[in-house]
């Protein structure tokens, strides 16, 4: 089993609408939860990190943790064109230190 | 404020030689870590690097190595290349260690093994 497994997609989502993306991961005891948005040809780049159960809201964008599950969303509402990238996972578990990331989802939103 | 600077951004090197990749941190930062892009298998982590000394080291071949100087910019070294080796190399910058630390990347440095 991978540490942190998203579906590669592609996710096709018309624009306007809300593009959801998940990821699941393996070590119970991983502490942070971060976002990364790569576009083709550049590096990824932080958009959302989130550390406790729940919700957080930043703009256009949701996280959501679910610790018991071992289960973490990214929530993108009124869909643009140029969310149109890939969508890394990535998770630091309790003695890493490191980013360990999923395999990416890519999202494609349609005019 | 300056973001992470990788160099060079591209690299054409032959099986068999060797290349060092360089990052400069943002200003104040001082973790500074490495990853390894392919298609295939991803972001991989290779090591980062605190103080001037490595803390945690990702599951490579000896081949690859790093360090970190003073002002915290990183090297990281990749001897007797193989075509394996050709992939997008990452540095991410951190203000510091621990959980709850973000993490920012560099534009990356495209290497290509012929």
């Amino acid at each position: 089993q991978k540490e942190v497994e998203q579906n590669s997609g592609p996710l096709s989502v018309p624009e306007g609408a809300i593009a959801s993306l998940n990821c699941t991961y393996s070590d119970r005891g991983s502490q942070s939860f971060f976002w990364y948005r790569q576009y083709s040809g550049k590096s990824p780049e932080l958009i959302m990190f989130i550390y406790s159960n729940g919700d957080k809201e930043d703009g256009r964008f949701t996280a959501q943790l679910n610790k018991a599950s071992q289960y973490v969303s990214l929530l993108i509402r009124d869909s643009q064109p140029s969310d149109s990238a890939t969508y890394l996972c990535a998770v630091v578990g309790r003695g890493a230190q490191k980013l360990v990331f999923g395999q990416g989802t890519r999202l494609t939103i349609n005019p | 404020k300056a973001g992470v600077t990788q160099t060079p951004r591209y690299l054409i090197k032959t099986r068999g030689q060797q290349v060092t990749l360089s990052c400069s941190p943002i200003s104040g930062h001082r973790s500074v870590s490495w990853y390894q892009q392919t298609p295939g298998q991803g972001l991989q982590f290779l090591f980062e690097y605190f103080s001037e000394t490595q803390r945690n080291k990702g599951n490579f071949p000896g081949r690859f190595s790093g360090r970190q100087f003073s002002n915290s910019r990183s090297e990281m070294n990749v001897s007797t290349l193989e075509l394996g080796d050709s992939a997008l190399y990452l540095c991410a910058s951190s203000f510091t260690r621990g959980l709850n630390t973000e993490a920012f990347f560099g534009q990356g440095t495209r290497l290509t093994v012929v």
